[in-house]
């Protein structure tokens, strides 16, 4: 069974830093890796989507890495706004038409 | 062109009661997922309906059941509300093994 782990579950920075959340799965066997966004009481934003074969994927400020043998992806934030204040949730889809395991999220929070 | 959209956005229901979630899928999506996600939780996944049948299933009780439409918009039933039911239900859409798209989902409070 497929186990999705976030690390941290939470996290407070001051405005303009640059920061990383770690994503963790137990079952290498996986299509694609997703990155989302929640707002509070709002449904989920996809930011990156990185596929089984690739390594990186990058959007604007945000730079998503996978590293599917050792079970690990990052998502690095460069020079954080206070706007980026969300629940970030990581994703695994084992290509299964989109049956998707979550972790349970990194409750980020940019001070201004 | 529209997303998915679910309805209603919020409700309350008793304990014991039934109730029906309603989703469209995105324009061109022929597949419905749903998922519960409690406060503090990550969605976990309940069913997946693919031509107006039940496919894929995560580990939910029989209280939670679906239906899907000739349109491929999708319904979520539960009965026999338990406190431990209130949480927001998120429907999303896909078509094959493409990404698909998350609706807003809707926040049911049992009491």
């Amino acid at each position: 069974k497929q186990e999705v782990t976030q690390i941290p579950a939470a996290l407070s920075v001051p405005e303009g830093e640059n920061l990383v959340l770690n994503c963790s799965f137990t079952d290498s066997a996986i299509y694609n890796l997703q990155w989302f966004r929640q707002d509070p009481g709002k449904g989920l934003t996809s930011l990156l989507l990185i596929q089984s074969s690739q390594r990186e994927q990058t959007s604007g400020r945000l730079n998503a890495s996978l590293d599917k043998s050792s079970g690990r992806s990052t998502l690095y934030i460069a020079a954080s706004q206070p706007g980026d204040s969300a629940t970030y949730l990581c994703a695994v889809d084992p290509g299964s038409n989109y049956k998707l395991t979550f972790g349970k999220g990194t409750l980020l929070t940019v001070n201004p | 062109d529209a997303g998915v959209t679910q309805s209603p956005t919020h409700l309350i229901k008793t304990r014991g009661q039934q109730v029906t979630l309603r989703c469209s899928p995105k324009s061109g999506h022929d597949t419905v997922s749903w998922y519960q996600q409690a406060l503090g939780q990550g969605p976990q996944f309940i069913f997946q309906y693919y031509e107006e049948e039940e496919r894929q299933r995560g580990n939910f009780p029989d209280r939670f059941s679906g239906h899907q439409f000739p349109n491929y918009s999708s319904e979520l039933n539960v009965n026999a509300l338990l406190l431990g039911d209130s949480a927001l239900y998120l429907c999303a859409s896909s078509l094959g093994r493409d990404k698909g798209t998350f609706g807003s989902g809707t926040r049911l409070t049992v009491v």
